[in-house]
């Protein structure tokens, strides 16, 4: 079967960092997804790890351990637009399941 | 540079109509895949193809129809409108999983109101 599980709710202050979590079963994985999605618009592609370890892109950097089907989501110097949903997804057969997401509240 | 396209993006039905929510990619993807968001709640998926011919039910198929009879589009059908289908309806689109980079193209959203 297929089951994900992230926090519902991060609240983090701008400036700071923030870490999501993300465990995952699944099967045939490819690898984890991670996207973003701001309120009223459509889910943005931020990473993917088909590999174990990090990967960095900018402010964002995403992690994935594929012994321990667990995966991070780290956003670092947090700004006000980085309020929104996050969901990590993961790649495996032809259901991508997104599940319900992390809502993150950045404070100023 | 369209990439994928929903249309409409707004519409209101009444309860027992019905209607087709477009979708259409010009990046020749294989996988394309509807979803549905409700308030507050993460994109369930209702349907999905491989490719022209091919589809399967997602996790919320009841009350859905769909056809693939190309590879660009790949309409999602409402046979008969209730109020618990409204949502906001995304469509997506990738390449072939073992080539592609794990990415789902997004439309905007079709915003549906079911009265």
């Amino acid at each position: 079967g297929q089951s994900l599980e992230q926090p519902s709710e991060v609240t983090a202050v701008e400036g700071a960092i923030v870490q999501i979590n993300c465990t995952y079963q699944t099967s045939g994985f490819y690898g984890l997804s991670w996207y973003q999605q701001h309120d009223g618009g459509a889910p943005t592609f931020l990473s993917y790890n088909a590999l174990d370890g990090l990967e960095e892109t900018g402010r964002f950097s995403s992690f994935l351990s594929r012994s321990d089907s667990y995966g991070y989501l780290l956003l670092q110097e947090l700004q006000m637009k980085d309020s929104a949903s996050y969901f990590c997804v993961p790649t495996g057969g032809f259901k991508t399941i997104f599940g319900a997401g992390t809502r993150l509240f950045v404070k100023a | 540079n369209a990439g994928v396209t929903q249309t409409p993006k707004f519409q209101v039905l009444k309860t027992g109509q019905s209607m087709t929510l477009q979708c259409a990619q010009d990046m020749n993807h294989e996988y394309m895949s509807w979803y549905r968001q409700d308030p507050g709640m993460g994109l369930r998926l209702i349907h999905y193809s491989v490719g022209a011919g091919i589809t399967d039910q997602g996790e919320v198929p009841n009350g859905y129809n769909v056809s693939r009879s190309t590879t660009e589009d790949f309409p999602l059908r409402l046979l008969s409108a209730a109020p618990s289908q409204t949502s906001v309806y995304f469509c997506a689109s990738s390449p072939p999983r073992s080539l592609g980079s794990g990415e789902l193209f997004f439309g905007e959203g079709s915003r549906l109101t079911v009265l």
